[in-house]
């Protein structure tokens, strides 16, 4: 069964630097999504991404988070400059929305970003 | 998107059958259900998806009343390494990409 993958498991990094996650969502979906999860909150949402360009964006998404898709198969968040407060799980996801017009998004496992 | 409600946290036993209720009393006509199980640590597991009367497949089953205003979710016979928290969502009709907006959940314990 096809599934979300994403890259690191665990990334640890010093305030201020910048940190890429990574995401290979299903093949055949055209939709891809950032949201992440706060230890012992909800999840997120951050940002969607459809056909090279951001569709939508949360107050979360400010102007130190960027997203690409730099290939065919990539999906990348990038943080310029982290904050201790970016510490969480980031959750790739990924939707098709064919004809059938329900949009079942498809989560990764995450990856846990501690800021230090 | 139609806000959902549904219990804080259930407690049930090895074996038994759980039902999980969520209200959405604004449900759009072309608003689907959808619940996805989250273990710690880990992504939203999508679970099953529905729009109306009765959905089953090999991991749970959706009832879905005819006003569509509630639907419950079944697990039957559950087991330790169902204990998780189970999120109702409505929406994804939409003809554009659309944001998931997680609630608190229900927060599943099973014991043995």
């Amino acid at each position: 069964e096809p599934e979300v993958t994403q890259t690191p498991s665990h990334q640890v990094t010093q305030m201020g630097q910048e940190v890429i996650l990574r995401c290979v969502p299903i093949s055949n979906h055209l939709y891809f999504y950032w949201y992440r999860q706060i230890l012992g909150q909800k999840v997120e949402f951050l940002v969607s991404f459809y056909n090279n360009e951001i569709s939508e964006k949360s107050e979360i998404f400010d102007d130190q988070f960027s997203v690409e898709r730099p290939d065919g198969s990539n999906f990348t968040l990038k943080i310029r400059s982290t904050k201790l407060e970016d510490s969480a799980m980031y959750f790739c996801a990924s939707s098709r929305r064919d004809s059938a017009s329900t949009d079942t998004q498809y989560f990764g496992p995450g990856t846990r970003l501690t800021v230090l | 998107l139609a806000k959902t409600t549904q219990p804080i946290s259930m407690d049930s036993y090895e074996g038994q059958e759980v039902n999980i209720t969520c209200s959405h009393n604004n449900i759009a006509t072309n608003d689907y259900i959808t619940w996805y199980q989250q273990f710690p640590s880990q992504g939203p597991r999508f679970i099953i998806q529905g729009y109306k009367t009765k959905v089953t497949n090999e991991v749970a089953s959706l009832f879905i009343p005819a006003d569509r205003k509630s639907s419950t979710l079944s697990l039957p016979r559950v087991s330790l390494s169902d204990t998780a928290v189970y999120y109702c969502l409505v929406g994804g009709g939409y003809s554009s990409a659309s944001k998931i907006i997680f609630g608190s959940g229900t927060r599943l314990s099973i014991r043995p």
